[in-house]
């Protein structure tokens, strides 16, 4: 079975762009995760998609979103983009809501550039 | 939010028994603890969940005192391949608030 997969693995943007990025889950999940991941503040919680609707979201501000397709692909999108926002971003499905007590599987992540 | 705390770093060598262990003081009546493994330029790998007293799969054994405030990651005789980062995740699902801790570098030498 295909793990989750991330696009693009890499990429690099200047300040004050916008940014979409990619998830696909493992076939048969229906919850996605987003997580950022950095040097200085370690593993965040950005937000949960469930059958398409977002169940909760971590402390980001509003220039972070998402949504969740019908076939349970995800895609995030960063909004005027700022140095901070270089990190990387990590996706993790599960079969049901709740990613706790669900088991999480992540992809490789993909890591974000801004300059 | 349950702050978690976890050793920066631990080293240890082929066929010996790692331990880490996690601090949440303040853990809340429905917060779960969850263990990951992540190794570089890879996403985190889920290793252990548990609520109380102790759990074991085939990699791990994961030990919850009764007051929940530590618990602590038994990984028995690690290998090279066990170099890894771990990560202490405490929180519950329907208000998520989740705390991950800042992470263990454990290095196993031969």
């Amino acid at each position: 079975k295909a793990g989750v997969t991330q696009t693009p693995r890499y990429l690099i943007k200047t300040r004050g762009q916008q940014v979409t990025l990619s998830c696909s889950p493992i076939s048969g999940h229906r919850s996605v995760s987003w997580y950022q991941q950095t040097p200085g503040q370690g593993l965040q919680f950005l937000f949960e998609y469930f059958s398409e609707t977002q169940r909760n979201k971590g402390n980001f501000p509003g220039r972070f979103s998402g949504r969740q397709f019908s076939n349970s692909r995800s895609e995030m999108n960063v909004s005027t983009l700022e140095l901070g926002d270089s990190a990387l971003y990590l996706c993790a499905s599960s079969l049901e809501a709740g990613a706790i007590q669900e088991t999480q599987y992540f992809g490789p992540g993909t890591r974000l550039l801004v300059l | 939010l349950a702050k978690t705390t976890q050793p920066i770093s631990m080293d240890s060598y082929e066929g010996q028994e790692v331990n880490i262990t996690c601090s949440h003081n303040n853990i809340a009546t429905n917060d779960y603890i969850t263990w990951y493994q992540q190794f570089p330029s890879q996403g985190p790998r889920f290793i252990i969940q548990g609520y109380k007293t102790k759990v074991t799969n085939e990699v791990a054994s994961l030990f919850i005192p009764a007051d929940r405030k530590s618990s602590t990651l038994s990984l028995p005789r690690v290998s090279l391949s066990d170099t890894a980062v771990y990560y202490c995740l405490v929180g519950r699902s329907n208000d998520y608030k989740l705390s991950f801790g800042a992470g263990t570098t454990v290095t196993v030498r031969a």
